[in-house]
């Protein structure tokens, strides 16, 4: 069984500073990562995909992986009280649809004025 | 732009009662469409998926059922529901790139 593992936090980080999601996967195959958010009692939104070792950067943004290591996360720098949501890391369930995600349980974020 | 578009948002219904939840995407043609479900503890779990109409499968045993009797509409249904169905259901279509969610129902059985 696939699985995919992040901190369920609470991770608490101060306005302006960098917050730093880690997510580890299973599933040496594979190839393409999202990271969703999540506010309270709201439906996920996608806010990146990496497909390349490396970085990629939107914003204030930045998602990172590591295929080696199993391991991809994302920066969030100038943290903002609206960061504050879960943010949710997935992986394709190969096999299965396109769309056929594995969730983590996400890590749930505040940032305090 | 595509949208997509889940009623009703939230509803009370007690065990045994049926369900019926649906979901229609606009400004695309042909979508895959899933439905996930967000349990309290849990992480998100697709529980159908279609490609297209008539095409369902399913990805978990369970006494929910799901068809798409148009093009861009999918409908999530129970004959009779049980306390274990609680939760936060999704639907969803997909693009390259990563899937992308409705506003979601709330379903609670009490």
């Amino acid at each position: 069984q696939k699985e995919v593992e992040q901190n369920s936090g609470p991770l608490s980080v101060p306005e302006g500073a960098i917050a730093s999601l880690n997510c580890t996967y299973s599933d040496r195959g594979s190839q393409s990562f999202f990271w969703y958010r999540q506010y309270s009692g709201k439906s996920p939104e996608l806010i990146m995909s990496i497909y390349s070792n490396g970085d990629k950067e939107d914003g204030r943004f930045t998602a990172q992986l590591n295929k080696a290591s199993q391991y991809v996360s994302l920066l969030i720098r100038d943290s903002q009280p609206s960061d504050s949501a879960t943010y949710l890391c997935a992986v394709p369930n190969y096999g299965g649809s396109q769309g056929n995600l594995i969730f983590g349980k996400g890590t749930k974020l505040s940032v305090k004025p | 732009s595509q949208t997509i578009h889940q009623w009703p948002a939230t509803l009370v219904q007690p065990v045994g009662s049926p369900l019926s939840l649906e979901c229609t995407v606009e400004g695309t043609s042909n979508p895959n469409l899933y439905w996930y479900r967000q349990a309290a503890g849990r992480g998100l779990q697709l529980l159908f998926y279609s490609v297209g109409i008539g095409q369902i499968s399913s990805e978990v045993p369970q006494n929910l059922s799901a068809s798409r009797p148009q093009d861009r509409q999918f409908i999530l249904s129970s004959k009779k529901l049980l306390l274990s169905d609680s939760g936060f259901y999704l639907c969803a279509w997909s693009a390259s790139g990563g899937i992308y969610f409705g506003e979601g129902s709330w379903l609670t059985v009490v």
